[in-house]
């Protein structure tokens, strides 16, 4: 059960804000957050537990809609180094701690 | 946040070889370690989990018997790709985690192995 991403991919100017989406069809525990630079590894943004939780660090924060099942990632006043990919990761209670990750939405974002 | 490293960074082989990819957790005990693989331009697909001690749990579709995987410890996992063909040419990365404390915690991930079979 693959979380769905939404968009796929966004353009940005430097300054301009951006929301990502991740949807599941099964009952969340948490969402996990990740971005990935070209050839890198995910480095980790942030997670979001069971609870309706939002969490934010700098200018990137995350809600977690428990009812609907969803979350979002909102990037304010986008700067050169968010380009990446953002990955949405999500578990499922009972799931022993495996996350299943969605397709990724790529975003870059321009001067 | 914790550290996870992965050796080597790049490896290439020919067909038919074994190649062994670490993983270690630098500043904490994992209890539980990840393995993925990442085609270009795609998702990272979860190839099997491993508990300390314990056999690996494989996802289906993933070869148990070509994809090895030991948890030595706390902070050593391996995978082993054996008889390594070209379409086995991947990003493979690692992640760890410690157990719940009720609060939260997350995966954390190594830099990744580049293999290329040829």
């Amino acid at each position: 059960q693959q979380p769905v991403q939404s968009p796929q991919a966004v353009i940005l100017r430097e300054g301009e804000d951006a929301v990502i989406n991740c949807s599941s069809s099964k009952a969340l525990y948490s969402v996990h957050w990740y971005r990935q630079k070209h050839g890198e590894a995910p480095v980790f943004l942030m997670i979001l537990l069971k609870g309706g939780e939002q969490k934010g660090h700098e200018k990137i924060s995350a809600s977690f809609n428990e009812k609907k099942q969803q979350s979002s990632l909102y990037l304010t006043a986008s700067q050169l180094s968010y380009s990446g990919t953002y990955f949405c990761g999500t578990e499922f209670a009972g799931g022993y701690q495996k996350v299943t990750f969605g397709i990724g939405t790529k975003l870059q974002v321009i001067p | 946040g914790a550290v996870v490293s992965q050796h080597p960074s790049w490896v290439i082989c020919k067909s038919g070889t074994s190649v062994k990819i670490e993983c270690r957790s630098l500043d904490f005990q994992a209890t539980t370690m990840f393995w993925y693989r990442q085609f270009p331009k795609q998702s990272l697909m979860l190839m099997a989990t491993s508990n300390e001690g314990s056999k690996a749990t494989y996802e289906q579709g993933v070869e148990k018997d070509k994809f090895l995987i030991n948890h030595a410890s706390l902070t050593l996992s391996t995978l082993t790709v054996t008889s390594a063909h070209p379409e086995d040419s991947s990003f493979y990365i690692c992640s760890a985690r410690w157990g719940y404390d009720g609060s939260g915690d997350t995966q954390y991930f190594g830099p990744g192995t580049r293999l290329t079979v040829l």
